[in-house]
């Protein structure tokens, strides 16, 4: 069946790369996401790639798909304490309303 | 509207009682989610609602749970006979773009049942 799995810590210094990583099953997948939600708040779309992509590159943030693997990562490059939250990783087809989330995984930034 | 609006933020029940949660979308959104996001959980899916469709309630965990949308726009999660594992954050979310299905995210409610 459909399944996102993702480490669910991750815990970095202020200005060093952050790196998380997250799997998924379904083969057909065509859209997958970065959702980050902040304490107190809802998930808040970061970025999107589409699954004829390899990488996509927005600021500080790269997404990288290996579908081979069904291997997806967000890198977030010198790292600041305001991205302290937690980072959901998610897959939904076309087509297709449902959207699979991860359990999210917990970012800390030590400064 | 200016975002997904949820209410109330925090609900505190007795075990027993009936809830109802609210949900006012973005205008314009025809899409319409429900999750449940248990601590230490990723996002349930619970219920979702497009146009004028029947909406999907496969995720719905038993028939204590229903959730109705009026008029394509503003929609109510109704818990009865609430229990204590229902405690968690409902989170709602709207679409618009029905192929990218970027879901926009409440704050959501943040159900407690003592």
């Amino acid at each position: 069946g459909e399944d996102v799995e993702q480490s669910l810590f991750l815990s970095v210094r202020e200005g060093d790369s952050s790196v998380i990583n997250c799997t998924y099953t379904d083969s057909s997948s065509t859209y997958l996401y970065w959702y980050k939600q902040e304490p107190g708040a809802g998930l808040q779309l970061l970025t999107y790639i589409f699954s004829n992509m390899d990488m996509k590159q927005d600021q500080r943030l790269t997404v990288l798909l290996n579908k081979k693997d069904k291997h997806l990562s967000l890198r977030i490059a010198d790292t600041q304490t305001g991205d302290s939250a937690i980072y959901f990783c998610a897959e939904s087809m076309t087509g297709g309303f449902k959207t699979i989330f991860g359990a999210g995984t917990r970012l800390f930034v030590k400064a | 509207g200016a975002g997904v609006s949820q209410s109330p933020s925090n609900k505190v029940t007795e075990k027993g009682k009936d809830v109802e949660l609210r949900c006012d979308p973005i205008s314009g959104h025809t899409a319409l989610y429900w999750y449940r996001q248990s601590l230490g959980q990723g996002l349930e899916f619970l219920i979702y609602f497009q146009g004028n469709s029947a909406p999907d309630k496969s995720g719905l965990p038993s028939d204590r749970f229903s959730a109705e949308r009026t008029g394509g726009s503003v929609s109510t999660l109704t818990i009865q006979r609430t229990q204590q594992e229902d405690s968690a954050v409902y989170l709602c979310a709207s679409s618009l773009d029905e192929a990218k299905n970027i879901q926009y995210f409440g704050a959501g409610t943040r159900l407690s049942v003592l």
